[in-house]
């Protein structure tokens, strides 16, 4: 069956430590994968889009990989802050149609 | 933020009642989606549209109709609604099927 998996658990760092967030997919052949946080009682916020043919995107304090080997995309936040703490959602576009998948999320607490 | 509404923000409706819910945009994308979340399942899509009168079926469309008449505005309609669409129902655009997506402060819908 098809499956999108982010860490299983919530995840706490502190303040200036890198937290890095895992996605694994199971049965897609996804065309791209995007990134999203998400804050109580809010709709999701776009953060970073990397394509198959990428290895690695970076925009400010984050970073995305993603290996079509592995099935997994990696995403990082450098120089962590309270206010990164958030719920961050991993989803992918199948190559071929246009179904839209999302993973349930990492809940991320940096603690100060 | 882009311009994205949503209505009604919250409604309590009771089983067997039509339900219709809209999405309106201001930034004129042709994509537009309906979503639910749901915990443990994480963002789910029901329906999406790539143009006037041009809508497909997502994940979970069963007990679920779309109509989009002009560019601006997708409704999503429950023709009768149950327990088990008790959910938070987001509408998201974007400009074409591998950009980013723009989230609607979502909907909270219970049916008693």
């Amino acid at each position: 069956s098809q499956k999108i998996e982010q860490n299983s658990e919530a995840l706490n760092i502190q303040e200036g430590k890198t937290a890095t967030l895992t996605c694994n997919y199971t049965n897609y052949s996804p065309a791209y994968l995007q990134w999203y946080r998400q804050d109580p009682g809010r709709g999701p916020v776009f953060l970073l889009l990397i394509r198959e043919n990428e290895k690695e995107k970076r925009k400010e304090r984050l970073k995305v990989t993603f290996d079509t080997t592995l099935k997994q995309s990696l995403f990082h936040i450098t120089a962590s802050q309270p206010a990164d703490s958030a719920t961050y959602l991993c989803a992918l576009e199948e190559a071929t149609g246009n179904q839209f998948y999302f993973g349930t999320g990492t809940s991320l607490t940096v603690i100060p | 933020d882009a311009g994205i509404t949503q209505s009604p923000r919250h409604k309590v409706t009771e089983t067997g009642t039509p339900v219709t819910l809209r999405c309106h945009q201001t930034e004129n994308h042709r994509y537009m989606y309906w979503y639910r979340q749901d915990p443990g399942h994480g963002l789910r899509l029901i329906h999406y549209s790539y143009g006037v009168k041009d809508t497909d079926k997502g994940e979970v469309s069963d007990g679920y109709s779309v109509s989009r008449s002009k560019t601006e505005d997708f409704l999503l309609t429950l023709e009768s609604a149950t327990s088990s669409q008790t959910s938070v129902y987001f509408c998201a655009i974007s400009e074409s099927r591998d950009y980013e997506q723009y989230f609607g402060p979502g909907t909270r819908l219970t049916v008693t």
